[in-house]
């Protein structure tokens, strides 16, 4: 099975500030990567497809990337609106895997 | 606009068995591979089980296959989940959601609660 290693665990950021998030695959997963949101009570919302496409309607602040096997979601301008937790999911083969969720508060 | 709504969650006792069902609308049902999605309490999240578009092909972790089946009715764009031998480890919130490409998701549904307890 590919693991999906996401860090950090919790982050504390400011308003305005860059925030970044990464998720490590235990092998090639190629672009088959997604980025999700959740917040509190709610279902997660698709953010970024094929590891640096972005969703319909998801804000520019919000961006995705690739080195190898590390995959990164960026927030360029952090807005009270983006807290949550985030979620990385490898769709390369199945079983299909998530990272265990970053908890992004304001700090 | 997309919407997958969720029903026949509940309580239900270890061992037995429950089905939910996905109502899907907004879309050409029939041209998406669907995907079930599980959140414990608390938990992160889990992939459950995928059916492609026209129901041929099944896929699903080592921890519900043998116990749990997707299915589809293209006609009534309804996707289902029969879980059968119930555990307690299967209680969570269960989301419908349909794939964008692949197994990656594109919308989900609001989630429907079952809870596996004596």
């Amino acid at each position: 099975d590919i693991q999906m290693t996401q860090s950090p665990a919790s982050l504390s950021a400011s308003l305005e500030e860059i925030v970044t998030i990464t998720c490590q695959a235990s092998q090639d997963i190629g672009n088959w990567l997604a980025w999700y949101q959740q917040k509190p009570g709610k279902s997660p919302q698709l953010l970024i497809y094929g590891a640096t496409s972005l969703a319909d309607g998801v804000p520019s602040r919000f961006s995705g990337s690739r080195s190898g096997t590390q995959y990164s979601l960026k927030i360029s301008r952090l807005q009270v609106e983006d807290i949550g937790i985030y979620y990385c999911l490898q769709a390369y083969s199945a079983p299909y895997t998530f990272g265990a969720g970053t908890k992004l508060e304001l700090k | 606009e997309v919407q997958l709504v969720e029903s026949g969650g509940g309580l239900v006792q270890p061992g037995r068995s429950l089905k939910l069902s996905c109502a899907a609308s907004g879309f050409t049902f029939s041209s998406f591979a669907m995907a079930w999605v599980r959140q414990a309490p608390k938990k992160g999240l889990e992939w459950v089980a995928t059916i492609t578009s026209g129901g041929s092909n099944t896929y699903y972790p080592d921890s519900v296959k043998g116990r749990f089946t997707i299915s589809r009715d293209n006609a009534k764009s309804t996707l289902y989940l029969q879980m059968d031998s119930l555990r307690s480890e299967d209680t969570a919130t269960y989301y419908c959601a349909k794939a964008l490409t692949g197994s990656l998701f594109d919308y989900w549904g609001q989630g429907v609660m079952v809870t596996v307890s004596s």
